[in-house]
């Protein structure tokens, strides 16, 4: 059974510092890795999607994939009280099964 | 995403009633997802749709649950007789394609007295 698995915290950090995210998946075969912002109450929105190994930055964050040891980050720089929130890793199997497995996600406080 | 429409978005049933919740998917999305949130909780998978076809309901339950999505209209997701525990926030997500990112709806919140 394919797992994702995530802290759940809260990770709690203050305004201005850089939250670490962390994220490990059970499938060598996942091809595709996401990372979703949820607010209390709201639906899951699309921050960063990843496929190669290696970093990749859009704004204040940054998705960090290693293959090799099935590991997943999102590194949210100049953290905002406005970025506390639930952040969920999603993990996508290759070869045909298009399906998205998500975390159980991890609790951000950006605390002022 | 305001291109996902579900609806309603909070629905409330008492048990042994139907629940039948909507999901009209983005513009040139013709993929859909369904899944279900418990509180503090992630996102557990439901069913897999496209124009159709029913691709993979692996994570819904055998009874009572069912899916579609029709050649015309919306995804709906029904839950028939339902019980407290249906009582969960669940969204649909749509993609254009089968390996591309998901896009949310707002969800619905359904709540079994």
């Amino acid at each position: 059974q394919k797992e994702v698995e995530q802290n759940s915290g809260p990770l709690s950090v203050p305004e201005g510092a850089i939250a670490s995210l962390n994220c490990t998946y059970s499938d060598r075969g996942s091809q595709s890795f996401f990372w979703y912002r949820q607010y209390s109450g709201k639906s899951p929105e699309l921050i960063m999607s990843i496929y190669s190994n290696g970093d990749k930055e859009d704004g204040r964050f940054t998705a960090q994939l290693n293959k090799a040891s099935q590991y997943v980050s999102l590194l949210i720089r100049d953290s905002q009280p406005s970025d506390s929130a639930t952040y969920l890793c999603a993990v996508r199997e290759g070869g045909g099964s298009y399906i998205p497995t998500f975390g159980r996600g991890t609790s951000l406080i950006v605390h002022p | 995403n305001a291109g996902v429409m579900q609806n309603p978005r909070h629905l409330v049933r008492r048990r042994g009633q139907e629940a039948r919740l909507r999901c009209s998917p983005m513009k040139g999305h013709s993929h859909v997802y369904w899944y279900r949130q418990l509180p503090e909780e992630g996102l557990k998978f439901m069913v897999y749709l496209q124009k159709e076809n029913i691709i993979d309901e692996s994570g819904m339950p055998k009874e009572r649950f069912s899916a579609e999505f029709p050649k015309e209209g919306p995804s709906i997701l029904r839950i028939q007789q339902v019980v407290r525990g249906d009582s969960a926030a669940y969204f649909c997500a749509t993609s254009g394609n089968a390996d591309e990112k998901l896009f949310f709806g707002s969800g619905t919140q359904l709540s079994v007295l």
